[in-house]
């Protein structure tokens, strides 16, 4: 599985967008690129993913490059409850392997 | 949708027992289910693949003696820590992986219980 590399923490002001950045310059053309984030004392929580293509849903958007080395995760409008541990994975369907991850804190 | 159970959230036990800890796919069949577990301030490693009617597969350095998992539905998978002792205590975590959206397993998201805090006396 191709290795990621995030910034280790992030600050955000309430109401503002979180943007948390992501490279995979190794990713293979199988691979999709998958964001979660954990919660201090919860499981992960699936956010999005993809492959390609930007994508959206409810939670977030998923901005990739065209040459798929990195991507960018947004959150629209971070609240004080976005605060976690943000975690780029790239994914084969093989294992999901998590790294440290981006802790972002949103502060008001 | 895509709910993932896990219970109990909490365990307290004595060193010698043995504990067992549920995983339950709510609103989806689930062939594959994953084994986390994480200690303060690290990240989740796997800990074992568990495939509804075969056998675990357990990463390199995990005792498949000492975490028995059994997926005997495809919405339900168990982990047994067997004998616990105090090392053993830590945030235990499953994942099932979610319904089909065609193109692969990589395009099938794996959903995660809340986790189970094993503390071991």
């Amino acid at each position: 599985d191709a290795k990621t590399t995030q910034p280790p923490s992030m600050d955000c002001a309430e109401g503002r967008a979180a943007n948390l950045p992501c490279n995979h310059s190794t990713i293979s053309g199988n691979e999709y690129v998958y964001w979660y984030r954990q919660i201090h004392s919860q499981g992960p929580q699936y956010i999005i993913h993809g492959l390609k293509n930007n994508e959206t849903n409810e939670m977030a958007s998923l901005i990739i490059t065209e040459d798929r080395k990195s991507s960018t995760l947004i959150l629209p409008h971070a609240t004080l409850r976005d605060t976690a541990v943000y975690y780029c994975i790239v994914y084969n369907g093989n294992k999901l392997v998590f790294g440290a991850g981006t802790i972002l804190r949103v502060k008001s | 949708g895509a709910v993932v159970s896990q219970h109990p959230s909490r365990v307290i036990c004595k060193s010698g027992t043995s504990v067992k800890i549920e995983c339950r796919s709510l609103d989806f069949q689930a062939t594959t289910m994953f084994w986390y577990r994480q200690f303060p301030k690290q990240s989740l490693m796997l800990m074992a693949t568990s495939n509804e009617g075969s056998k675990a597969t357990y990463e390199q350095g995990v005792e498949k003696d000492k975490f028995l998992i059994n997926h005997a539905s495809l919405t339900l998978s168990t982990l047994t820590v067997t004998s616990a002792h105090p090392e053993d205590s830590s945030f235990y975590i499953c994942s099932a992986r979610g319904p089909y959206l065609g193109e692969g397993y990589s395009n099938q998201p794996q959903h995660f219980g809340d986790g189970t805090r094993l503390s071991i006396l």
